[in-house]
């Protein structure tokens, strides 16, 4: 079976602090995405990777960054963390853009809370 | 960079009956992929359906069929037979480059 692995469920970090949510996945997938979910406000893109070493900003990155060195593996880092990021993030893989299906693979999410 | 609506928050059916899920987008471009994933309670998003927008002929997986408009952008999910393992959130999405997402509905299918 494919997987997507977020490295924590849930995380509590205090305001101003650096958190790291970091994802792997197994599937030799080319595209990595990060969204966070929100009640009413669905799944919005913070950033998304096409490649290694590659990134694209999407609808709200602002307040957060990625790193992808390795193909598997896709951290989003809020660099200090804010009360307004507190939110279910979800990562998600698939093949290249015109490979495949074009299903996205997800994780099951971490619920980080910033107190 | 491309929208979609999804203008029912919440939904419910009873078991068994029919129910339709309502998705619409804006885009400028002729070729692109449309989605429904599912949430259950548990987290883990999957896969209901794809649809290919070139493709006249809607997307059926068995109790899960669309209705593809492409003239109006809308893509709605019709579930056939509810079931109670049917209650999830649903989301639309829209792939161009990236994947994006509906705000969601939330579906309850009441025993």
């Amino acid at each position: 079976d494919v997987k997507v692995t977020q490295s924590s469920r849930y995380l509590v970090k205090r305001t101003g602090e650096k958190v790291f949510l970091e994802c792997v996945q197994d599937m030799d997938h080319e595209n990595m995405f990060w969204y966070r979910q929100d009640p009413g406000l669905g799944l919005r893109l913070i950033y998304f990777s096409y490649d290694v070493k590659m990134k694209e900003k999407g609808d709200i990155p602002e307040g957060y960054s990625v790193s992808r060195e390795k193909k598997e593996r896709f951290s989003l880092i809020l660099e200090s963390a804010s009360t307004n990021q507190t939110s279910m993030y979800l990562c998600a893989s698939r093949l290249a853009l015109g490979s495949g299906t074009g299903e996205l693979f997800f994780g099951e999410g971490s619920r980080l809370t910033v107190l | 960079a491309q929208t979609v609506t999804q203008s029912q928050p919440e939904m419910s059916v009873q078991e068994a009956e029919t129910v339709t899920l309502s998705c619409t987008y804006d885009t400028s471009e002729s070729n692109y992929y449309l989605f429904w994933y599912k949430q259950p309670p548990s987290r883990q998003m999957i896969l209901v359906i794809r649809q290919e927008a070139y493709k006249q002929q809607n997307a059926t997986e068995n109790r899960f069929s669309v209705n593809f408009q492409k003239a109006a952008k809308s893509f709605s999910l019709k579930i056939s037979d509810s079931q109670l393992g049917d209650t999830a959130m649903y989301f639309c999405a829209f792939e161009d480059n990236d994947m994006r997402f509906g705000a969601g509905t939330r579906l309850t299918v009441k025993p």
